[in-house]
């Protein structure tokens, strides 16, 4: 089956930083996704991002599909953004998440 | 348009027994998905309905099933419950497979 990486697996930043999340898959995929999810579990769709660049606001992302990863930029890093972040790609049928980013803000 | 709504948010049971968790997608979806999110495993994918027909299953034991009524709302079920399968379960809910995935806030069932 397909691997998904994640990298760095954890990262603590002063608020106001910058940082940037890497997804790395091991096979070709339908499509990925990038989540947030919150101290309460609930998982917040970033972006739906097959292949090219999208931005919202101060989170962009890119993915390079024939090179076979994804980047996550956090711009001006806010508490709020604390949290897991996953990428997620479609293999197939199966929809495989990765072990994701924790991702400490510290005021 | 109201969110992925999953019941109920908490539950505690004890080993052996069963549990139906449901899941109502947004409106106009028709495909609805189920993981299982535990500390150790991570996020796992269980299985995949589409017009009330599964199209995927995830590699979990035949205690977990789960099925789609014609409104799409969807249930998984998980009989003779054991200490291992206390964990977060999400929902996701698109338009269609392959598309874009929202997720509910989850049901968190601890088993004692």
């Amino acid at each position: 089956g397909i691997q998904v990486e994640q990298s760095p697996p954890d990262l603590i930043l002063q608020e106001g930083a910058n940082s940037t999340l890497r997804c790395n898959f091991s096979d070709s995929v339908n499509n990925l996704q990038w989540f947030h999810q919150n101290p309460w579990g609930q998982l917040i769709n970033l972006f739906y991002i097959p292949s090219g660049t999208k931005q919202n606001g101060r989170l962009s992302a890119t993915t390079v599909a024939t090179e076979r990863y994804s980047l996550l930029y956090i711009s001006s890093s806010q508490t709020t953004d604390s949290g897991v972040y996953f990428c997620a790609v479609r293999y197939g049928q199966n929809f495989v998440f990765g072990p994701g980013t924790r991702l400490s803000v510290l005021p | 348009k109201a969110g992925v709504t999953q019941t109920p948010r908490y539950l505690i049971k004890t080993r052996g027994q069963q549990v139906t968790l449901s899941c109502s997608p947004i409106s106009g979806h028709r495909s609805v998905s189920w993981y299982q999110q535990t500390p150790g495993q991570g996020l796992q994918f269980l299985f995949e309905y589409f017009s009330e027909t599964q199209r995927n299953k995830g590699n979990f034991p035949g205690r977990f099933s789960g099925r789609q009524f014609s409104n799409s709302r969807s249930e998984m079920n998980v009989s003779t419950l054991e200490l291992g399968d206390s964990a977060l379960y999400l929902c996701a809910s698109s338009w269609a497979p392959q598309e874009t995935q929202y997720f509910g806030p989850g049901t968190r069932l601890l088993v004692l």
